[in-house]
């Protein structure tokens, strides 16, 4: 059964705290990437990686950090320097080439509420 | 920046209606424009998607409409059914930058049986 993995879906932690989002494909997708989404809002960028070992800051980074050691994993830090930590959190993955790279697909999220 | 804008933020139809969203953007060299679903507390599914190419795209009940020159693009929705109820959210990419997708702030739309 194959797809996108997110883990845990609730997740709460105290202020100060660091706290790492797991995301999983077994798609073989090269890129992966990472989007924060707040109520009635739209999806927000804040990581991405094309390829293993290497990512890219997106939109909103500041305060979260990412590693990218497996072609399947694309974990997702939150540090106590994001000022505004509570929100959903969604990974998506896309084939790196050809026209069907442009397709992401996402996964059920992660909704962190920080207190 | 938002690049991306979409209107209206919430529609309401009766079921057997037409649903339209509209979505404009700025930036030229966007190449794919994407439109997907989003059930509350899932992940967003890819429902369809243009490229500038192609100035309308069908499949189903769901038709893009694509206006190149006045940077703007459309979601309809047509017969509308409960299930439908959902919020949608337009979004565009460029190749040259890694296929980052730039989404637009969302559709709420609910459908009246």
């Amino acid at each position: 059964d194959g797809g996108i993995t997110q883990s845990p879906k609730y997740l709460f932690r105290k202020e100060g705290q660091n706290v790492t989002l797991s995301c999983e494909q077994n798609l073989n997708h090269d890129a992966m990437y990472w989007y924060r989404q707040d109520p009635g809002q739209g999806l927000r960028l804040i990581y991405y990686s094309q390829i293993v070992n290497d990512f890219q800051k997106g939109d909103i980074a500041e305060g979260y950090s990412v590693s990218r050691e497996k072609k399947e994993s694309f974990p997702l830090t939150v540090t106590s320097a994001q000022k505004n930590p509570t929100a959903f959190y969604l990974c998506a993955s896309s084939p790196r080439a050809g026209m069907s790279s442009y397709e992401q697909y996402f996964g059920p999220g992660t909704r962190l509420t920080v207190t | 920046q938002q690049q991306v804008k979409q209107s209206p933020q919430s529609l309401i139809v009766q079921k057997g209606g037409i649903s339209i969203i509209n979505c404009a953007y700025e930036n030229t060299a966007f190449d794919y424009f994407p439109w997907y679903q989003q059930f509350p507390g899932k992940g967003p599914a890819l429902l369809i998607a243009i490229r500038p190419d192609v100035s309308e795209k069908k499949e189903g009940r769901f038709t893009i409409s694509f206006n190149k020159s006045a940077k703007q693009f459309s979601l309809h929705i047509m017969d509308s059914q409960p299930g439908d109820s959902a919020t949608y959210f337009c979004a565009a990419s460029k190749s040259a930058a890694g296929n980052k997708l730039t989404f637009g702030g969302g559709t709420r739309v609910l459908v009246k049986p």
